[in-house]
């Protein structure tokens, strides 16, 4: 019962930017937008999470829209090594992470 | 740091045995959850643990799993009896106060353990 929906496969040609969208309408106002990605095999990975405003680190940034509705994960010049199912969730206060299917994200040389 | 160490990283078993799934947390972490990820069903939280106390087992699948935490370091997930349909990747997570700053913070992965049960 995740509470996004994310399109269920995207390709990126390398070295171009990656734009993964989440949509997350019944988002409430306590809630976080956190993004993780699996890189085949591995545990999944933190990349980055957000409220209100936009948020950039090494990874990536996140870009939420002002009514919180919907996000964007950015990887702006994507590499083969950034191909891996990535998840969009909506978190509150609580450690309940409820992880949807997720984004296959195939970047191509 | 090693992050969290998980073992056996492979475990295939017979319909009936016991399993015993470990997991290492970060030290310093104060929270560590147990996920199953299946094809079917994705990757699901089975329970989690605050400073070794069980908050949340709503998601352990029946009363064949049990998860203990005795001490910071080191959790254990049980399966008796084990069954074909319990076949998945085990991870265990942990996470600690202040490493994020917001909503709760991020967790960290281990490896998983791949449990075939035949």
């Amino acid at each position: 019962d995740a509470k996004t929906t994310q399109p269920p496969s995207m390709d990126c040609a390398e070295g171009r930017a990656a734009n993964l969208p989440c949509n997350h309408s019944t988002i409430s106002g306590n809630e976080y937008v956190y993004w993780y990605r699996q890189i085949h095999s591995q545990g999944p990975q933190y990349i980055i999470h957000g409220l209100k405003n936009n948020e950039t680190n090494e990874m990536a940034s996140l870009i939420i829209t002002e009514d919180r509705k919907s996000s964007t994960l950015i990887l702006p010049h994507a590499t083969l090594r950034d191909t891996a199912v990535y998840y969009c969730i909506v978190i509150n206060n609580n450690n309940d992470m409820r992880f949807g299917a997720g984004t296959r994200l195939t970047v191509k040389p | 740091d090693a992050g969290v160490i998980q073992s056996p990283r492979h475990e295939v078993t017979e319909m009936g045995q016991e399993v015993t799934l470990r997991c290492k947390p970060i030290s310093g972490h104060n929270s560590l959850f147990w996920y199953r990820q299946t094809m079917m069903r994705g990757l699901e939280l089975l329970i989690y643990f605050n400073n070794n106390v069980p908050i949340d087992d709503s998601g352990m699948p029946e009363d064949r799993f049990s998860a203990k935490m005795p001490n910071a370091s080191f959790s254990t997930l049980k399966i008796q009896p084990s069954e074909p349909r319990d076949s998945a990747v085990y991870f265990c997570a942990s996470s600690g106060s202040g490493t994020s700053g917001g909503g709760y913070n991020e967790q960290f992965f281990g490896p998983g353990t791949r449990l075939t049960v035949l």
